[in-house]
């Protein structure tokens, strides 16, 4: 069954440095997204991209956060100078149409900051 | 805004248990909703879904009907086992705020044997 697929699944990373996240949606799917998990707290939306542009995006991301697909299998959340409180789970999800189609989630890169 | 809203937890039942989890949600216009479930060390994977009022998603047992008059798609098993422990989320996605799911608090599940 594919899968979407994340690397690292875990990253350390001190303050001010900047970290890519990756991942590998499945390979017939459109959309592409991001959302994080603060430990105990929701899962958050960050970005959705469609036709290689951002398609939406939340408050949280801001100037430090950019997305891409370099390739046409690779997609990448950027951060360019990290700070303490972008310490979260991060997940990648894609889907294959918008709405009730639903989201295929990877299992997520564990971010730590110090 | 969307928001979805689920029971508090955790939740603690014995093998075989009725398990009930209750999600309600605003919404803006006519959401999209879903149950994902995460087990221990994975990621979020996509249990059952409902796209309009009245339809009943179900998958591995569980169901959970779209309930327009209240606001709800509770999460329903009728006998669980010790394999169902993970932490359940509910969620919806509304095509007035774009294609972004909205999750609720997400409820752990632990199923003793």
């Amino acid at each position: 069954e594919p899968e979407v697929t994340q690397t690292p699944s875990h990253q350390v990373t001190q303050m001010g440095q900047e970290v890519i996240l990756r991942c590998v949606p499945i390979s017939n799917h459109l959309y592409f997204y991001w959302y994080r998990q603060i430990l105990g707290q929701k899962v958050e939306f960050l970005v959705s991209f469609y036709n290689n542009e951002i398609s939406e995006k939340s408050e949280i991301f801001d100037d430090q956060f950019s997305v891409e697909r370099p390739d046409g299998s690779n997609f990448t959340l950027k951060i360019r100078s990290t700070k303490l409180e972008d310490s979260a789970m991060y997940f990648c999800a894609s889907s294959a149409g918008r709405g009730g189609l639903g989201q295929f989630f990877g299992p997520g890169t564990r971010l730590t900051v110090l | 805004g969307n928001s979805v809203t689920q029971m508090e937890g955790p939740v603690t039942l014995s093998e075989e248990a009725f398990l009930t989890i209750n999600c309600t949600y605003t919404a803006t216009g006519y959401p999209s909703l879903f149950w994902y479930v995460q087990y221990p060390g994975e990621g979020l994977q996509l249990l059952l879904k409902a796209t309009k009022a009245d339809d009943k998603g179900s998958n591995k047992g569980f169901e959970a009907t779209y309930r327009k008059e209240t606001t709800s798609f509770h999460l329903e098993k009728g006998s669980v086992q010790v394999s169902d422990s993970a932490v359940y989320f509910c969620a919806l996605s509304d095509q007035t705020s774009g294609s972004r799911l909205t999750f609720g608090e997400g409820t752990q599940l632990t199923v003793n044997p």
